[in-house]
């Protein structure tokens, strides 16, 4: 069974970049055709779709975010991150990683705080 | 404001059937299939429900979903007090070449 398993700094300062990794277990990012992906969560809110992407390149973002997100995978570690430069509190939020596009797995999550 | 419009709340007592809707438009559910996600109080989301109406292994035939035009709806028969949770439904959307919307979710209460 597939696990997914976020990490990164829980603080980043505003400006700066945010960078998550998520760790699969129990699966293969190169198999199944499965894009893997993030989605975060505002604190007391509901869910905001980052994007996603498939190892041999096929990315989709959130438009709201197109320009500060990056998502990509390597394949040598079992792994894909995101990043997001420019942060603001605005970006304060758990952040989940996903397998697939209908969202059938999912990482516990990770709370990253912007703050100086 | 989120693009696809859910409840903000719902209950039922334990035993009852209770529904939530999940409305959309032409971009949206109009076109494209629906899921649900079960989010227990300080844990991930969960798939519930994909591609309109299937259930995933493990999730009780007590959950069924359902899709009509630009509206979709989950039901769950038999509430029980671990249903106690907040749902989303969610799909794709084919403007601004496309993305994933979420609806604003619904907090069900078991009375």
């Amino acid at each position: 069974q597939v696990q997914l398993q976020e990490s990164g700094p829980g603080l980043v300062k505003p400006s700066q970049t945010l960078s998550l990794t998520c760790t699969v277990s129990g699966d293969s990012v190169t198999s199944g055709g499965y894009y893997w992906g993030w989605i975060r969560q505002h604190p007391g809110k509901g869910l905001e779709w980052i994007g996603y992407t498939y190892y041999r390149g096929n990315t989709y973002y959130n438009p709201s975010l197109k320009s500060r997100a990056t998502i990509f995978v390597d394949t040598s570690k079992n792994q894909f991150s995101l990043r997001l430069t420019s942060v603001t509190a605005a970006d304060t939020a758990v952040y989940y990683c996903t397998r697939d596009v209908i969202f059938d797995s999912w990482g516990p999550g990770t709370l990253v705080t912007v703050s100086s | 404001q989120s693009v696809l419009t859910q409840p903000p709340s719902a209950s039922g007592a334990p035993g009852q059937t209770v529904t939530i809707s999940c409305s959309g438009s032409n971009s949206n559910i109009g076109v494209n299939t629906v899921n649900w996600y079960r989010q227990l109080p300080g844990t991930a989301p969960k798939l519930l429900i994909y591609l309109n109406d299937q259930r995933p292994s493990g999730v009780p035939d007590r959950f069924s979903g359902s899709k009509s035009g630009t509206s979709a709806s989950l039901a769950i028969s038999g509430l029980q007090s671990e249903d106690e949770a907040d749902y989303y439904c969610a799909a794709w959307d084919d403007s601004l070449n496309g993305y994933v919307v979420f609806g604003g979710g619904t907090k069900l209460t078991v009375l």
